[in-house]
Parts: C-alpha cells; sequence; structure tokens
C-alpha cells in the first residue's frame, strides 16, 4: 500500500471549515484513500473513502486530485467534538491481509 | 444497534496472571482484528481473523494468542501478561478486510 502524508497538527475555528491534506504521491491505480479519525483515546472512527471521484457523507467530503497524488478531507462546520487525530489510508481493496496501517495522522484542534 | 463490544475496558494485573480480554460484534462481520496502541508507536495490529477457525498474525503478535469459534467473537489471550504489554488495545470488525472497520472502544491494560 502506497504511503500517506499529513501534517502533524492544524487549528480550526469553531464553525468554519476545517481541511486536512493528505499527500500520497505513489498511490497505484486500484488504491482507495481512507480517513479515519481517533477521539481521545476513544477506537478509530471511519469518515469516508474514495477511489478518484469526490465523496461526500453526512460527517464529511473528501476531494481527491485529479492526478490522485493528494487529497483533501473537509469537515464543513467544525464543531469542538471533531478536535481529534485524522488519519489518511491508502489501500488497495483485496489486498488480502494487509492490514490498514495507521501512521502518525493530522491533530486537529477545534478551537472556539 | 451496530457495535463492537470489549471487556474488560479497564485492568490492572500482574505479571504472569492469565488474562482474556473479550471482544464481539453484532455485525455478522467474517473480519476481525486486534490493534495496540502505544504512544509514539501508534496502532499496530497484534492478529486477525478473516472468518470462523482463520486465524493469524499480525505485526507484534508475541505474548498473544487469539481464537474464533463463533463468528462474532474474537478474544484476545495473555497466557503470561508482561509489563511491555501494558497497553490499549482495541478490537475491530468489518465485512471484509479492506472494508469500514468498526472498532470497540478500547481496553486498558496495565500489567505491574
Amino acid at each position: 500500500d502506497a504511503k500517506t502524508t499529513q501534517p502533524p497538527s492544524m487549528d480550526c475555528a469553531e464553525g468554519r471549515a476545517a481541511n486536512l491534506p493528505c499527500n500520497h504521491s505513489t498511490i497505484s491505480g486500484n488504491e482507495y484513500v481512507y480517513w479515519y479519525r481517533q477521539i481521545h483515546s476513544q477506537g478509530p472512527q471511519y469518515i469516508i473513502h474514495g477511489l478518484k471521484n469526490n465523496e461526500t457523507n453526512e460527517m464529511a467530503s473528501l476531494i481527491i486530485t485529479e492526478d490522485r497524488k493528494s487529497s483533501t478531507l473537509i469537515l464543513p462546520h467544525a464543531t469542538l467534538r471533531d478536535t481529534a487525530v485524522y488519519y489518511c489510508i491508502v489501500r488497495a481493496p483485496a489486498s488480502g491481509n494487509t492490514p490498514l496501517v495507521f501512521g502518525k495522522g493530522t491533530r486537529l484542534s477545534v478551537i472556539a | 444497534e451496530a457495535q463492537v463490544t470489549q471487556n474488560p475496558r479497564y485492568l490492572i494485573t500482574v505479571t504472569g496472571k492469565k488474562l482474556t480480554v473479550t471482544c464481539s460484534q453484532n455485525m455478522n462481520h467474517e473480519y476481525m482484528s486486534w490493534y495496540r496502541q502505544d504512544p509514539g508507536l501508534g496502532l499496530r495490529q497484534i492478529y486477525y481473523s478473516m472468518n470462523v477457525e482463520v486465524t493469524d498474525k499480525g505485526d507484534v503478535p508475541e505474548g498473544y494468542k487469539v481464537s474464533r469459534k463463533e463468528k462474532r467473537n474474537f478474544p484476545l489471550i495473555l497466557e503470561s501478561p508482561s509489563p511491555n504489554q501494558t497497553s490499549l488495545y482495541f478490537c475491530a470488525s468489518s465485512f471484509r478486510p479492506w472494508g469500514e472497520l468498526f472498532f470497540g472502544e478500547g481496553s486498558r491494560l496495565t500489567v505491574l
């Protein structure tokens, strides 16, 4: 699975959009981009995933560049409860036993 | 409610005293996995199971055992715990290894 690079930390004002970048320049054609987050020491929570088209769900939007070498997770109206570590993971379906590899992620602090 | 349940949530034990951390999911998932999380090391996979009676080692299996006798349960067994197994443990499940992973709330284990 391709490696990802994320900034270690970011701040966002409450009510504003939080844009979390992820670089995955070595991504291959069949690899998806997944985002998870972990609030404090709770279990990680799935947010969204995509292949090449932009995706949106009730939690967030995922924007993947046309060359697929980077992506951005957007939380449209960040709240204090969105303060968490956000993990960007690249993985191919049917890669069998290879577990999801959680890197260091981005620590997002939402500030009142 | 779809969930992954771990017990106990907190445990303090002594070196050498066998313990079991239970994990149960109610989503009929085939794939289940155990992770441990340590400061600076992120989430590391201990063991996983692709289906009933099928288990395999992850990245850090030493000192642990698992079993998968039923689809819903995947207990983690520490036959002779040692202080270096002090950690935060997460169980996770999904329909497929590459699918959306559902995590339990975590079990914080301290071995004295």
